[in-house]
């Protein structure tokens, strides 16, 4: 089946610094791939789609300038979170859409900014 | 509220026990995705469901579609303590373009 990349798994970073995670597709090409940032306890929440070659879309409520979108190639994406602060800690996930397999997820990104 | 309502939220049950969590909507989706995450994972796939009235079976669990593609069902039975973790049903509806949307997951605890 579809297989996605999310790494690094686990990071900590100290607050005002900025972190990159990264979101591959191994083994098809995703024209789009989707962000999802999860609370303790929680379910899913979208954040952003991002699109190959275009700028991403974001949901209500998510800072486009905060959380930075590059979707460059047809297997990668990245987020970056900018000046993070303890209040962005939080568990983020992506997932790519692949049209035989739907949906897939990546492992999920654990940030912790002290 | 949400586009999916999921319940119950928490389920904590023995081993051997029977349980059916629910994902209701008012809205119509072309298809419905069922995940079961474990802590710290990204959500895993269980069943994808098409068709109003589908039944689809994967070893002890049982997931409907409603007949209007609205609300979706999953039954486990003789629960086991590997049953435990989030259980996640998400929605695609073509009006928006697809994306899932999901509900608000239910934590399954067996206790053996």
């Amino acid at each position: 089946g579809a297989v996605v990349s999310q790494h690094p798994s686990r990071v900590i970073c100290k607050s005002g610094t900025s972190v990159k995670i990264e979101c591959r597709s191994l083994d098809f090409q995703a024209t789009t791939m989707f962000w999802y940032r999860q609370f303790p306890k929680q379910s899913l929440m979208l954040m952003a789609t991002s699109n190959e070659g275009s700028k991403a879309t974001y949901e209500q409520g998510v800072e486009k300038d905060k959380f930075l979108i590059n979707h460059a190639s047809l297997t990668l994406s990245t987020l970056t979170v900018t000046s993070a602060h303890p209040e962005d800690s939080s568990f983020y996930i992506c997932s790519a859409r692949d049209l035989l397999y739907g949906y897939t997820f990546g492992s999920g990104t654990r940030l912790t900014v002290v | 509220t949400q586009l999916l309502e999921q319940s119950p939220q928490f389920l904590s049950i023995q081993e051997g026990e029977n349980l059916t969590v629910y994902c209701n909507s008012s809205s119509v989706f072309s298809s419905l995705q069922w995940y079961r995450q474990e802590p710290g994972e990204g959500p895993v796939l269980l069943v994808t469901v098409v068709t109003g009235g589908e039944v689809k079976k994967l070893k002890r669990l049982t997931f409907q579609f409603g007949d209007a593609r609205k609300d979706s069902s999953l039954h486990i039975t003789a629960a086991q303590p590997g049953d435990t973790g989030l259980y996640l049903c998400a929605g695609a509806r073509r009006n928006a373009g697809n994306m899932l949307t999901f509900g608000g997951g239910t934590r399954l605890m067996v206790k053996p």
